[in-house]
């Protein structure tokens, strides 16, 4: 069955970075494009970015524009999310996603990025 | 952006009964759009596509409607594990600039 497993979430200061992967498993890796999608602490779903299939098609949300880096090793079945100049209102649950029939048919379980001194 | 708004913000039905819950988008997204529902401390589940098909293993208590800026998700018959927040969500357009509503929380009565 088709699992996404995400990491590296945790603690950092404003102004900081961190590297979020999502492991994939279940399904041909290589044949989906992948989405990251934020929710933050008793908020909505927020989308972040997308990546198409061989990793050539990429598009961010504004809010995220210039700082975030999606990318995929499709040898490795894995998704990452490069996160840079944190802000406090990145603190989120950030979720991998699989799309198909451009919908987010499968969810991670999430990993929690905290952003505060 | 097409901004998505969701009504009501929460909304109480007893078990049995039949909840409506209701998706507006600021421009039209032709049929476009996907239901999600979540539970606490868990990740969104896909209920609903194209406005009106229901993804995998969704119980056909659960039915879309809706095309252009109006949609709507009808549960028919409450079960007690229905009982969540739903999101919609459009994808319309390109490039793609996925926007969810804020959600509508489903509570017992």
């Amino acid at each position: 069955q088709v699992q996404l497993v995400e990491s590296g979430g945790g603690l950092v200061k404003p102004g900081g970075s961190l590297r979020l992967s999502c492991a994939a498993s279940g399904f041909i890796f290589s044949g989906y494009y992948m989405s990251w999608i934020r929710q933050a602490p008793g908020k909505g779903l927020e989308w972040v970015s997308y990546i198409s299939s061989s990793g050539d098609t990429i598009f961010y949300a504004d809010s995220v524009k210039g700082r975030f880096t999606i990318s995929r090793d499709n040898a490795k079945n894995s998704l990452y999310l490069q996160m840079d100049s944190l802000r406090a209102e990145d603190t989120a649950v950030y979720y991998c996603a699989r799309e198909n029939n451009i919908v987010f048919e499968n969810w991670g379980q999430g990993s929690l990025v905290t952003v505060s001194s | 952006e097409t901004v998505m708004t969701q009504s009501p913000a929460t909304l109480s039905v007893s078990p049995g009964e039949r909840a409506t819950l209701s998706c507006r988008a600021s421009q039209s997204v032709g049929t476009r759009l996907a239901w999600y529902q979540q539970k606490p401390g868990q990740a969104p589940r896909l209920l609903m596509y194209d406005a009106s098909t229901r993804a995998t293993g969704i119980p056909a208590r659960f039915s879309g409607s809706g095309s252009g800026t109006e949609f709507t998700l009808t549960i028919s018959s409450l079960q007690s594990e229905d009982f969540a927040v739903y999101y919609c969500q459009q994808y319309a357009g390109w490039p793609p600039m996925y926007t969810f509503g804020q959600g509508t929380k489903l509570e017992i009565k």
